[in-house]
């Protein structure tokens, strides 16, 4: 059972436009919450985070938004460049407990010039 | 900053062989992952040590999967004997603890 679910595999945006990914997640326990992006043949790299207390982070271009009630969280990209074209990936751990990161399947963006 | 550290980057094997992979983390970190990612989905934790003992191996295919971590640092993942469903990235991570996660390029294994 997927705890941490990406329900789009890919998207396309224009360059210049906002790019919006989707995570939903299962496990109210879940505290923390992480975007990684990953280019190919490389590791995942870490994005930007946000903990359950707050409902927005925001680091320059990124910005994800938290919504507990839904179990729904979103990272926007704006404005989207084509060095963004990757795979986003979606991760929860529950702090509290051991804290290691359940991740979503992926979305793989692609952003055209 | 170094990285964390992993080899071999790619390794081609027969099935029922044995293959090892090693991962030094970044300095300080005494929180080591290996993951798996098989393709299309996202990365699976198959075991977590903090320094040197075992946090979490539920996910870690006994029979045939072992990991080490002596001394707390470098840590080596075993698969013997291999199985063709063991084709994908293995991911090392590091981290302090209950914090975010470096990772590693990855091994990407080929079971024949």
């Amino acid at each position: 059972d997927q705890q941490v679910k990406q329900n789009s595999p890919s998207l396309s945006v224009q360059e210049g436009r906002i790019s919006i990914l989707n995570c939903d997640y299962t496990n109210s326990m879940f505290d923390y919450f992480l975007w990684y992006k990953k280019y190919p043949a490389e590791g995942p790299t870490f994005l930007i985070s946000i903990s359950s207390i707050k409902d927005k982070n925001e680091d320059g271009r990124f910005t994800v938004f938290l919504n507990k009630s839904a179990k729904h969280l979103s990272l926007h990209i704006v404005p989207s460049q084509p060095g963004d074209s990757a795979v986003y990936f979606c991760a929860a751990s529950a702090r509290r407990s051991q804290g290691n990161l359940i991740f979503g399947k992926g979305t793989k963006l692609s952003v055209k010039p | 900053e170094a990285g964390v550290a992993q080899s071999p980057r790619y390794k081609i094997i027969e099935k029922r062989q044995s293959v090892a992979f090693w991962c030094n983390p970044i300095s300080g970190h005494a929180t080591l992952y290996w993951y798996q990612q098989i393709l299309g989905q996202g990365p699976k934790l198959l075991i977590q040590f903090q320094n040197n003992g075992v946090v979490d191996d539920s996910q870690l295919p006994k029979d045939r999967f072992s990991a080490e971590r002596l001394k707390g640092v470098d840590s080596t993942l075993k698969i013997q004997p291999a199985k063709l469903e063991d084709s994908a990235v293995y991911l090392c991570a590091s981290s302090f603890p209950h914090e975010k996660l470096f990772f590693g390029s990855g091994t990407q294994l080929s079971v024949l």
